[in-house]
């Protein structure tokens, strides 16, 4: 089945600096890849999606990049600010019945 | 757009009792919801996936009379955790979306359930 794995599991940066996560998925007909953040005590909120069509998407600060060749995505933040810090989840999922994969997260601290 | 919400957002319980929480969908029908479990400081455990007027099917190892999953609607779907126990204590999340695994699923604020 599908195994997604995301890194680091922890990432600290200093505000204003650029953060990436980077996860990797195993199932190559795997086509939806979100992002979620996560608050203390929140539910995940979605930030960020792509489709396997698309090699790269930006929103604002945000952006996510694909390479379906080597099956690795990953979340590109720039300009970090206090208020990006929280837990990062990438996803990934091929449909035909089989559930999206979570990574394990990652915990982004932005020092003021 | 694409608001779910859940309800409780916190409840305590004493063990033995039955706890419902309720998940929906505000501004979109909802085909497809799903229930994850969160341990602290881990990633989501997905318990099962619900299609509306449909039974709904569980992953591996969810106890399926335990954790009572109903659809009744586009945009509501409930989890039953009957008979709780201390263990059964975690963070319960929903999440909607229109159609299946692939399209964007929009997740509620999550119940704190903790069972003494």
């Amino acid at each position: 089945g599908e195994n997604v794995e995301q890194h680091p599991s922890t990432l600290s940066v200093q505000e204003g600096d650029s953060a990436v996560i980077k996860c990797t998925y195993s199932d190559s007909a795997s086509n939806y890849f979100p992002w979620y953040k996560q608050e203390l005590g929140k539910g995940p909120q979605l930030i960020i999606d792509i489709r396997s069509n698309v090699g790269e998407k930006k929103d604002q600060r945000i952006a996510v990049t694909l390479n379906k060749t080597a099956k690795h995505f990953s979340l590109h933040i720039t300009e970090t600010q206090p208020e990006d810090s929280a837990v990062y989840f990438c996803a990934a999922s091929s449909g035909g019945g089989f559930k999206t994969i979570f990574g394990a997260g990652t915990r982004l601290f932005v020092k003021a | 757009g694409a608001v779910v919400s859940q309800h409780p957002s916190r409840v305590i319980c004493k063990s033995g009792t039955s706890v419902k929480i309720e998940c929906r969908s505000l501004d979109f029908q909802a085909t497809t919801m799903f229930w994850y479990r969160q341990f602290p400081k881990q990633s989501l455990m997905l318990m099962a996936t619900s299609n509306e007027g449909s039974k709904a099917t569980y992953e591996q190892g969810v106890e399926k009379d335990k954790f009572l999953i109903n659809h009744a609607s586009l945009t509501l779907s409930t989890l039953t955790v009957t008979s709780a126990h201390p263990e059964d204590s975690s963070f319960y999340i929903c999440s909607a979306s229109v159609g299946g695994y692939t399209d964007t699923q929009y997740f509620g604020p999550g119940t704190r359930l903790t069972v003494l």
